[in-house]
């Protein structure tokens, strides 16, 4: 069985703030992958990263970085220096053994307040 | 290339009317998913498909639910009769498969309303 549980709802703060998302996961695979996605207020889905089980490295991608622990079983999710645009429902979710059945968690959702 | 393209964004419809959602994947993906998106329930998935064959449908709610893949570049999501309960977004995605795991591209949604 495979879950992914983002245990904040909501959260705001104010622009220029740093922001961590956190996210744990669970599956008996020692194969697997994590995703992050944004689902702005336009309501589509937009893919952030992809990580496989097998790459713990860290991952910066501008003020976006990525924290993932095998030993914690979790994948965070940092915003440094929040803008008011970041504003969105940010999912992670998880393909257990890479069969292509993603799991999503219910989301958090930011926001920035200017 | 366009991405996931979805129709119709916005459907309307009376209870117990047939409704039909449609979705064409990216050119070239072999993975094709539906997902639908409730405040109670998240994001689920209900059905995929690879090389147009479903593998998996048991996140399909009841009968009243069919989903079809025709071809490589089209595929349809059923409900009959439509009930109130089925009201929510619908996204379709598409992705890489075949030992190249890569993230699914999501199509803009499909609003259901079923009054």
């Amino acid at each position: 069985a495979q879950k992914v549980t983002q245990a904040q709802t909501e959260i705001s703060v104010v622009e220029k703030e740093d922001v961590t998302l956190d996210c744990v996961y669970e599956t008996r695979d020692t194969t697997y992958y994590l995703f992050w996605y944004k689902q702005p207020p336009s309501g589509e889905l937009v893919f952030l990263i992809r990580r496989n089980s097998f790459d713990e490295q860290n991952e910066i991608s501008g003020r976006y970085s990525w924290n993932f622990q095998k030993s914690t079983s979790s994948f965070n999710f940092t915003i440094t220096a929040s803008q008011v645009v970041d504003s969105a429902v940010y999912f992670c979710a998880l393909d257990s053994g890479g069969y292509q059945k993603v799991t999503f968690g219910i989301g958090t959702k930011l926001q920035v307040i200017p | 290339d366009a991405g996931v393209i979805q129709s119709p964004r916005h459907e309307v419809t009376e209870m117990g009317q047939e409704v039909t959602l449609r979705c064409k994947p990216i050119s070239g993906h072999d993975y094709l998913f539906w997902y639908r998106q409730t405040m109670m329930r998240g994001l689920e998935l209900l059905i995929y498909f690879n090389n147009n064959v479903p593998i998996d449908d048991s996140g399909m709610p009841e009968d009243r639910f069919s989903a079809k893949m025709p071809n490589a570049s089209f595929s349809t999501l059923k409900i009959q009769p439509s009930e109130p309960r089925d009201s929510a977004v619908y996204f379709c995605a598409s992705s890489l498969g075949a030992g190249r795991i890569t993230e699914a591209f999501f199509g803009q949604g499909t609003r259901l309303t079923v009054v």
